[in-house]
């Protein structure tokens, strides 16, 4: 079966910026979370989705937002783009609870100059 | 909350040497517990989990672990250490009840796999 696709691989934005990141789960999978891996800070949670809505929120500022769509997949969205912003974003489906674990994307390289 | 400590950022083993990477948690409830490997420029691909039962686990290319509850510990082992296992390993625990999970992962370790 298809994995979790992440799109896109690669972006580049300059400070100021807005940026959208899109994840498409694993079909049946109903969960979709995020996280943000930096060299300094590791991997980090930001927020998870179940049937459109939000039910779990890491420590990041109001910059970094997402929402779920009604076929499961989910974006998320970074307003006002900080140099700092710049890493790699994780998407990763499960069933819930996770008794199969997280299958995770590819990722999203975001680099912000 | 909960937290993941993983002893060792980078851990070097020749080619043939048992691989064995460290990682205690600190949990009040019983935890799902995971290993994840991830390779250059890649996202995290699952070697194994523990949720609930047999408390050694066996996971993909050779991987296996085991919990334990008295030691709060969930150390990933391979008898037998090949060049294709060079990549960072990440110990992750689910935390958070009610059908609303996150992740929280250790820090990683580094592994290197001499000829």
């Amino acid at each position: 079966k298809a994995g979790v696709t992440q799109t896109p691989r690669y972006l580049i934005k300059t400070r100021g910026q807005q940026v959208t990141l899109s994840c498409s789960p694993i079909s049946g999978h109903r969960s979709v979370s995020w996280y943000q891996q930096t060299p300094g800070q590791g991997l980090q949670f930001l927020f998870e989705y179940f049937s459109e809505t939000q039910r779990n929120k890491g420590n990041f500022p109001g910059r970094f937002s997402g929402r779920q769509f009604s076929n499961s997949r989910s974006e998320m969205n970074v307003s006002t783009l900080e140099l700092g912003d710049s890493a790699l974003y994780l998407c990763a489906s499960s069933l819930t609870p996770p008794t199969g674990g997280y299958t995770f994307g590819s990722g999203t390289r975001l680099t912000v100059v | 909350a909960q937290s993941v400590t993983q002893l060792g950022s980078h851990v070097s083993v020749s080619e043939g040497a048992l691989v064995l990477l460290r990682c205690n948690y600190s949990s009040s409830v019983p935890p799902y517990l995971f290993w994840y490997v991830q390779y250059p420029n890649q996202g995290l691909q699952l070697l194994l989990k523990y949720t609930t039962g047999a408390t050694l686990v066996k996971g993909i290319n050779g991987f296996e672990a085991e919990f334990k509850k008295s030691e709060t510990s969930f150390h990933l082992t391979k008898p037998s250490a090949h060049m294709s296992d060079a990549a960072e390993y990440f110990c992750a625990v689910s935390e958070g009840q009610g059908g609303s999970e996150k992740l929280v992962f250790g820090k990683g370790t580094k592994l290197t796999v001499n000829p």
